[in-house]
C-alpha cells in the first residue's frame, strides 16, 4: 500500500492551524493507520495510532482523523516546538510510510 | 520504563554483511505480545519497515528485501539481531529498532538509531 502525503511542505507561523493529509493506494482500516512526529537529529515519535487516538504524552492540539483511503492530521495552534517533518504509516499489510511532511516556520 | 538502543558498523564495504543489533531495556523477549522491528531511513528520505520478530519467534519481512534480511532473537541477552547480506551504498541509512505495540498497531517505542554508511 503507497501512501501520499500533501502537501510536501507547509509554511506557517505560530499559532496557526496545520491541516497534513495522507492518502492511501488503497482502503486501509482505520485501525492501522498512525502518524509520527520526527525532529532533526530524532527518532521518530508516535503521535496519533488507530487514526485517532493520541499517543501517550500527544498533546490535544494534535488530532486524527478519515478513513478508507483518506486521513488527516490537524494541529489546531502551532507551538514553536511543533515545527518538524509528520509521517504517516499503515500496518493493514507490510508496514509503509508515506514521504512525509515538512511543517515549517513562515 | 522501555528503552531500546542499537549497535553495529558505522562503516561497511559493499557487497559484504551487515549485522546489527538491538538491545532491550525495561521490556523482556520472552513476554508475551511483544514484538521489535528493523526500520531504516536513508538520509532526507522516509522509513521504511524492514522486518520484525515476535515473542514467539513469528518472523515477518519486507517482500522487497526479503531475500537479504534475516532477523533474529536471543533471549538470554535480550537482543534482536538483523543481519542483511550484499549490501550496497543504496543500503546508507540510520537503520532504528522499534517496539511494534500489538494493541495499538504501531511503533510506539523507538531506539536512538545507529548510521550504517556502506562505501569502499
Amino acid at each position: 500500500i503507497v501512501l501520499t502525503q500533501s502537501p510536501g511542505t507547509l509554511s506557517l507561523s505560530p499559532g496557526e492551524r496545520a491541516t497534513l493529509s495522507c492518502r492511501a493506494s488503497q482502503s486501509v482500516s482505520s485501525s492501522y493507520l498512525a502518524w509520527y512526529q520526527q525532529k532533526p537529529g530524532q527518532a521518530p515519535r508516535l503521535l496519533i495510532y488507530g487514526a485517532s487516538s493520541r499517543a501517550t504524552g500527544t498533546p490535544d492540539r494534535f488530532s486524527g482523523s478519515g478513513s478508507g483511503t483518506d486521513f488527516t492530521l490537524t494541529i489546531s495552534r502551532l507551538e514553536p516546538e511543533d515545527f518538524a517533518v509528520y509521517y504517516c504509516q499503515q500496518y493493514a499489510s507490510s508496514p509503509t510510510f508515506g514521504q512525509g511532511t515538512k511543517v515549517e516556520i513562515k | 520504563q522501555v528503552t531500546l538502543k542499537e549497535s553495529g558498523p558505522a562503516l561497511v564495504q559493499p557487497t559484504q554483511t551487515l549485522t546489527l543489533t538491538c538491545t532491550l531495556s525495561g521490556l523482556s523477549l520472552t513476554s508475551s505480545g511483544v514484538r521489535l522491528s528493523w526500520i531504516r531511513q536513508p538520509p532526507g528520505k522516509a522509513p521504511e519497515w524492514l522486518a520484525r520478530i515476535g515473542w514467539d519467534d513469528d518472523k515477518f519481512y519486507s517482500k522487497s528485501l526479503k531475500t537479504r534480511l534475516t532477523i533474529s532473537k536471543d533471549t538470554s541477552k535480550n537482543q534482536v539481531v538483523l543481519t542483511m547480506t550484499n549490501v550496497d551504498p543504496v543500503d546508507t541509512a540510520t537503520y532504528y529498532c522499534a517496539r511494534d505495540d500489538r494493541l495499538t498497531d504501531a511503533f510506539d517505542v523507538w531506539g536512538q538509531g545507529t548510521i550504517v554508511t556502506v562505501s569502499s
